[in-house]
């Protein structure tokens, strides 16, 4: 089974920009959820997709969106980007309806670096 | 509020030596709690994880966990290190992560 990939990965863009990460969860796998990793931070938790709805959010801005597709696969979008918003992107993808109670499976990661 | 500490950001060790990482949390309702681990240039796998039942779970590659529920804890244990288990160890609950604890086995 191929796991979770992340398109792209690695990002280079400026201040004020927007950008649009994908993820494809593992066939089958209906539950997606995005972190934001930086050093020192952890994981912080963006928010949880179920069936194309939104099951969590964690606190983040309003610039920080999200979508899920009938196919499972899921954007994530932040507008008017901010020096701080440079991270390593994460996808999750589960089984279950939410991961709260099941494995996760990430996927590689997309390198946002906001100049 | 949820939060989750991991107490201990850089461990560093020789190998055969034993290892615990603690893991504490802040949550109200029913707890799941993981452990992942991130080695260098991989993706976060999942190393064990506990929902009920006996509090010592074993996970992979031969570490331990350990929910002492008073104690709001969930601690990671191995009892000989080996140079290949340095990597960024992340407890979580349900969907929330601690900051990792970066573990680092000299040969």
């Amino acid at each position: 089974k191929a796991g979770v990939t992340q398109t792209p990965r690695y990002l280079i863009k400026t201040r004020g920009q927007q950008v649009t990460l994908s993820c494809s969860p593992i066939s089958g796998h209906r539950s997606v959820s995005w972190y934001q990793q930086t050093p020192g931070q952890g994981l912080q938790f963006l928010f949880e997709y179920f069936s194309e709805t939104q099951r969590n959010k964690g606190n983040f801005p309003g610039r920080f969106s999200g979508r899920q597709f009938s196919n499972s696969r899921s954007e994530m979008n932040v507008s008017t980007l901010e020096l701080g918003d440079s991270a390593l992107y994460l996808c999750a993808s589960s089984l279950a309806a939410t991961a709260s109670y099941n494995e996760q499976f990430f996927g590689p990661g997309t390198r946002l670096t906001v100049l | 509020a949820q939060s989750v500490s991991q107490h201990n950001h850089h461990v560093i060790l020789s190998e055969a030596a034993s290892l615990e990482l603690g893991c504490n949390y802040s949550y109200g309702g029913t707890v799941n709690l993981f452990w992942y681990v991130q080695y260098p240039g991989q993706h976060l796998q999942l190393l064990l994880k506990y929902f009920s039942g006996d509090p010592l779970v074993k996970g992979i590659k031969g570490f331990e966990a350990e929910f002492i529920k008073s104690k709001f804890s969930f601690n990671l244990r191995k009892p000989s290190v080996q140079w290949s288990d340095t990597a960024e160890y992340f407890c979580a609950v349900n969907m929330r992560f601690g900051a990792g604890t970066r573990l680092t086995v000299k040969p």
